[in-house]
């Protein structure tokens, strides 16, 4: 139990252009929902807290325009990173909480490289 | 605010060794405290959890103990393997609204 997935797993698109990746809970309902960017050889940074059905609170520093998360139901979330430079690539990652509000199960993450 | 200090790495060991890794945290509130690890080219996954001060968390050989005298929690394994090899996360958990704060990570790479 407990997985999380993410799609697209890698993605490479031209500089200006916007993606979607998804986070879904798979196999239990997650009102919260959190996303993640890892630099290389780095650590996690907190980007936003989704909560389902409310607007994305989002850490100091993140843009908000510029990465839009949409948490539309209990078992998906969606990070639009829009008008991508190459200095947005990275490796996000999503988690999402259930019941037990101490627990993240984290999704496998989205290479995303920005030409 | 909360943080987390973690050993740096890299980390080399041959099989069968002994392997620690130091975290330290400082934190308000009463957190908790997680393992999580990263095989290459793949998400986190949670090795173990401690959520009150002494509770020791265990898995797969690894254990790792809440000590909120010395604000630490650091992670031990008597004999490692080669498929031990990752990145091993510190992180603490914020008592107040649950988001977590990780260390900077330690690979730690075994040998046979």
């Amino acid at each position: 139990g407990a997985v999380v997935s993410q799609h697209p797993s890698r993605v490479i698109c031209k500089s200006g252009t916007s993606v979607k990746i998804e986070c879904r809970s798979l196999d239990f309902q997650a009102t919260t929902m959190f996303w993640y960017r890892q630099f290389p050889k780095q650590s996690l940074m907190l980007m936003a807290t989704s909560n389902e059905g409310s607007k994305a609170t989002y850490e100091q520093g993140v843009e908000k325009d510029k990465f839009l998360i949409n948490h539309a139901s209990l078992t998906l979330s969606t990070l639009t990173v829009t008008s991508a430079h190459p200095e947005d690539s990275s490796f996000y990652i999503c988690s999402a909480r259930g019941t037990d509000l101490n627990e993240q199960f984290f999704g496998p993450g989205t290479r995303l490289t920005v030409l | 605010g909360n943080s987390v200090t973690q050993m740096e790495g890299p980390v080399t060991l041959s099989e069968e060794a002994f392997l620690t890794i130091n975290c330290t945290y400082t934190a308000t509130g009463y957190p908790s405290l997680f393992w999580y690890v990263q095989y290459p080219g793949e998400g986190l996954q949670l090795l173990l959890k401690a959520t009150k001060a002494d509770d020791k968390g265990s898995n797969k050989g690894f254990e790792a103990t809440y000590r909120k005298e010395t604000t630490s929690f650091h992670l031990e394994k008597g004999s490692v393997q080669v498929s031990d090899s990752a990145v091993y996360f510190c992180a603490l958990g914020s008592s107040y609204d649950y988001k977590l704060s990780f260390g900077a990570g330690t690979t730690v790479t075994v040998r046979a």
